[in-house]
C-alpha cells in the first residue's frame, strides 16, 4: 500500500533551527507538497518538490530525495508564530496526494 | 472575498438530520475537493469535481452526496450520518492540472450526536 510517514510531534525553541522529515512508499512518485495548518485554521501551501535538492524559500527550505523517498522541511530562525502542524503530501502516479498524518510542532520562547 | 470559504464552521447534528457545507472558491479554478480530517489521521480525500464533473469517489459511503452546480461552487449533503463522522472537513480547490497545488478553506467542524 501507499504510506507517509513523519513524527507525531516535535518540539524546538524560538530563534533555533528545525528538520521535519517525511519518507514515502507510492504508487509512482510526481511530486511532493509541504503545508502548515494552523489549529482551527486552513492547511496552506509551502512547497512542491519534484526533482531531488534543495529549494529554499526565506526562512523555510525543503528538500527531496527521490531515490530515497525521502524529504524534509526545515525551518531556520523559528518564531512561535511557527507553532502549527506540517503536512507532507505526495502526488502518486494518478496524481493524487497522498497525505501523512501530519507534524505538530511546538515552538517554546 | 478571497480564497476559499466555507460555511457553517461549526455544526452540531443529530443523526436524523439533514444538513449541507457550503464551498466557494474566488480564485478562479476549475477543481474542486472534499476533504474529512480526523484527529492525528492523514487527510481522507472524499470528492474530486473537475469542470462541474465528479471525477472520483473514494468509496465514501451514500450518507455523504456531494453537489457542484458550477466551478465556484461545491456542497456535500449530509443525512443519517454516525458519530464517527465526526471531524473538520475541508473543502479545497486547485487548477485540475496534474500537479495540481491545492488551496484550502477554513473547515467546517462537524460533531455528530
Amino acid at each position: 500500500g501507499q504510506n507517509i510517514d513523519q513524527p507525531t510531534e516535535m518540539t524546538a525553541t524560538e530563534g533555533a533551527i528545525v528538520q521535519i522529515n517525511c519518507t514515502y512508499q507510492t504508487s509512482g512518485f510526481n511530486g511532493l507538497f509541504w503545508y502548515q495548518q494552523h489549529a482551527g485554521e486552513a492547511p496552506t501551501f509551502l512547497s512542491y518538490n519534484v526533482l531531488d535538492g534543495l529549494e529554499e524559500k526565506g526562512r523555510f527550505s525543503s528538500f527531496l530525495s527521490r531515490s530515497k523517498g525521502y524529504s524534509y522541511l526545515l525551518l531556520k530562525e523559528l518564531q512561535m508564530k511557527d507553532s502549527a502542524s506540517y503536512l507532507c503530501a505526495v502526488s502518486d502516479s494518478n496524481y493524487q496526494l497522498i497525505w501523512g498524518a501530519g507534524t505538530k510542532l511546538i515552538i517554546k520562547p | 472575498e478571497t480564497g476559499v470559504t466555507q460555511t457553517p464552521r461549526h455544526l452540531v447534528m443529530g443523526m436524523t438530520n439533514k444538513k449541507s457545507l457550503k464551498c466557494e472558491q474566488h480564485l478562479g479554478h476549475n477543481a474542486m475537493y472534499w476533504y474529512k480530517q480526523s484527529a492525528k489521521k492523514p487527510l481522507e480525500l472524499m470528492f474530486v469535481y473537475n469542470f462541474k464533473e465528479q471525477t472520483e469517489n473514494n468509496s465514501v459511503p451514500s450518507r455523504f452526496s456531494p453537489e457542484c452546480p458550477n466551478s465556484s461552487h461545491l456542497f456535500l449533503h449530509l443525512h443519517t450520518l454516525q458519530p464517527e463522522d465526526s471531524a473538520l472537513y475541508l473543502c479545497a480547490s486547485g487548477s485540475g492540472g496534474e500537479t495540481d497545488t491545492q488551496y484550502f478553506g477554513p473547515g467546517t467542524r462537524l460533531t455528530v450526536l
